[in-house]
């Protein structure tokens, strides 16, 4: 069976830090991943989305990137924290027309 | 205009309520409709798949109309563990989510 798996679970960083998160998929081939955003009680806002090695599609312009560097593995970067950026932050696969599943989340606090 | 769209909520029904939950869409060529589910804090958990000519899950019943653009989920005998936030879903390549209707159900 398909497992996802982020880290870390938890994380509080101040205003200009650096940030990485990370996102692994197990027991699936050439998933699209997504990464999104959930401010506190709002809606999920799509950031990232990938269909294979290499490609990524942005969907908001802002102080974050992401790669994928291997199949089963994206990662969301910055270089420097905004206040903003606060927020819970969902990987997903999906799995073409069975829909996404989700990992854990990250909840970031920027202070 | 947002590409997916759902009743704003909240709903507080009682138990044993029937609660449905409309979302729309934007993208005409859309193929793939889910239902999710999102408990406080939690993340969003695959609830249903939208089938063309309608499907249910025990109390849940999911329908899709694309003349309209929109799908529905309907909840009948509502418990007490339905209260969520329910998270519609229009796939492309970019699986699209709606902002979330929350639902609480009251003894």
């Amino acid at each position: 069976s398909q497992t996802i798996h982020q880290w870390p679970a938890t994380l509080v960083q101040p205003v200009g830090s650096p940030l990485s998160l990370e996102c692994t998929v197990e027991g699936t081939s050439n998933p699209n991943l997504y990464w999104y955003r959930q401010a506190a009680g709002r809606g999920l806002q799509l950031l990232f989305y990938s269909v294979g090695i290499g490609q990524i599609s942005s969907e908001v312009p802002q102080n974050l990137s992401a790669s994928r560097p291997q199949d089963r593995q994206f990662i969301l970067s910055s270089k420097k924290l905004l206040l903003s950026d606060s927020g819970f932050y969902l990987c997903a696969w999906s799995g073409r027309d069975r829909g996404s599943f989700f990992g854990p989340g990250t909840r970031l606090t920027v202070l | 205009r947002k590409e997916v769209e759902q009743d704003p909520g909240p709903f507080n029904v009682p138990e044993g309520a029937t609660v449905a939950f409309n979302c729309t869409y934007s993208n005409s060529a859309s193929q793939s409709f889910f239902w999710y589910r999102q408990d406080c804090r939690k993340e969003p958990k695959l609830l249903m798949s939208v089938y063309s000519s309608g499907n249910e899950d025990g109390r849940f019943t999911a329908q899709l109309n694309r003349a309209s653009q929109y799908i529905s989920l309907l909840i009948r005998d509502s418990k007490l563990s339905d209260s969520a936030t329910y998270l519609c879903v229009v796939n492309e390549d970019d699986m699209r989510f709606g902002a979330g209707t929350r639902l609480t159900v009251k003894p």
